[in-house]
């Protein structure tokens, strides 16, 4: 079964540019979550999407956001891009949103600010 | 909102040695989730083992076990017979609501545990 696959898995943009992830879930998960990854933050939960809708959001501005779609890929877009959105973003995909259910992630997508 | 704090940035142990990594967390739930995580220089974040809260039984998968203290929020994982390919940042996390309708996942800071030949 394939795992999780995130697109691009690195990207270099310039501020004030916006930038668009792409995540495929394993087959079968219906629900995707994303995740900012910093040195000095760490982990931090961007969103959830589930069944086409977002379920669950974090504290990230609205220059943060995602979709999913019918077959469950989940894109996030960043708009106005800053220095500080430099990170790994990770996509994790599990099969529905009960909480036993662990989330597999991807390898993630590197994004830097230049 | 809850916290989970990892209070070892950096641990080594020698190959084939037990090795154990802290957490503890902050909450006033009583239904939750914890969760170890591996994330590798490969940078894929892999589950290692995980603890419903409302289970007293400690979790063990092959050389990994937590000993998980529910009064006192703790939730440590012991790694027995270290081996080389567990040379990689470990993260605690915490699956609970966060006083939402929905359960959100947070992570501890990671501990980097190198495990030395």
């Amino acid at each position: 079964k394939a795992g999780v696959t995130q697109t691009p898995r690195y990207l270099i943009k310039t501020r004030g540019q916006q930038v668009t992830l792409s995540c495929s879930p394993i087959s079968g998960h219906r629900s995707v979550s994303w995740y900012q990854q910093t040195p000095g933050q760490g982990l931090q939960f961007l969103f959830e999407y589930f069944s086409e809708t977002q379920r669950n959001k974090g504290n990230f501005p609205g220059r943060f956001s995602g979709r999913q779609f019918s077959n469950s890929r989940s894109e996030m877009n960043v708009s106005t891009l800053e220095l500080g959105d430099s990170a790994l973003y990770l996509c994790a995909s599990r099969w529905d949103q009960s909480p036993n259910q662990p989330q597999h992630f991807g390898d993630g997508t590197r994004l830097s600010i230049l | 909102a809850q916290t989970v704090t990892q209070s070892q940035p950096e641990m080594s142990v020698q190959e084939a040695e037990t090795v154990t990594l802290s957490c503890t967390y902050d909450t006033s739930e009583n239904n939750y989730y914890l969760f170890w995580y591996k994330q590798p220089p490969s940078r894929q974040m892999i589950l290692v083992i995980r603890q419903e809260a409302y289970k007293q039984q400690n979790a063990t998968e092959n050389r990994f076990s937590v000993n998980f203290q529910k009064a006192a929020k703790s939730f440590s994982l012991k790694i027995s017979d270290s081996q080389l390919g567990d040379t990689a940042m470990y993260f605690c996390a915490f699956m609970g609501l966060s006083g939402g309708s929905n359960y959100k996942l947070t992570f501890g800071k990671g501990t980097l545990l190198t495990v030395n030949p």
